[in-house]
């Protein structure tokens, strides 16, 4: 069964402090994978699109990694501001067109 | 300019009415999606339409029907509103046969009492 799953649910960081999120997947005729950062009241914003294993894409204080199989999401200094939803959604391809999944997001929170 | 658009933002209503969400994109996308986001914040797709071709997720009540009036719009309706049907309703889109992302409106949090 096709499946997208991100880790952890929930990550406290000191301001500064560096970490990595992560989305295992399991999924068929991958397309694409992408990260999103919802903010509250939001709809989700687009960050990264990766497409390849091996591939990285960076943007300030985020790079995001892939794999055959995951993709990490590495935050580096991370400053209040970076606080949100962070949501990983893989695209397949199907006869009708794209579809995408999402997993269930990692709720990141920044402490000054 | 907003590229995906949703009205109302804020929609309350009773058990059993029937209610419809707009939504528009002026990003000349051909697929458009609606998502529900639940309480534990899980997006999980309940239709994508493209050139006419509706993919329905079945797990997707029939009380809810996309309606497509042309390629920027794509209306959700509901019928019979249930308490579970409280969410958050958002509408994408995207570019069918390219690897690009979606665009996200900035969604319809329907309240059902």
């Amino acid at each position: 069964e096709d499946q997208v799953t991100q880790s952890p649910e929930a990550l406290r960081l000191q301001e500064g402090e560096s970490s990595s999120l992560n989305c295992s997947y399991t999924v068929s005729g991958l397309r694409g994978l992408f990260w999103y950062r919802q903010d509250p009241g939001k709809g989700p914003e687009f960050l990264f699109t990766l497409y390849s294993a091996g591939e990285e894409k960076e943007k300030e204080r985020l790079k995001a990694t892939l794999t055959k199989k995951e993709s990490f999401l590495h935050i580096t200094a991370p400053k209040p501001e970076d606080s949100a939803t962070y949501l990983c959604a893989v695209q397949q391809l199907k006869d009708t067109g794209n579809q995408f999944y999402f997993g269930t997001g990692t709720s990141l929170t920044v402490i000054p | 300019d907003t590229a995906v658009s949703q009205t109302p933002k804020y929609l309350v209503t009773q058990m059993g009415n029937d209610k419809s969400i707009k939504c528009e994109q002026n990003l000349g996308h051909d697929t458009m999606y609606w998502y529900k986001q639940d309480s534990k914040k899980f997006l999980k797709i309940m239709f994508s339409y493209n050139n006419k071709e509706l993919i329905i997720n079945e797990t997707v009540p029939n009380r809810f029907s996309p309606k497509s009036p042309d390629k920027a719009h794509l209306n959700l309706h509901i019928n019979s509103l249930e308490l579970g049907d409280s969410a958050v309703y958002f509408c994408a889109s995207s570019l069918r046969g390219v690897n690009t992302e979606a665009f996200f409106g900035q969604g319809t949090r329907l309240t059902v009492v």
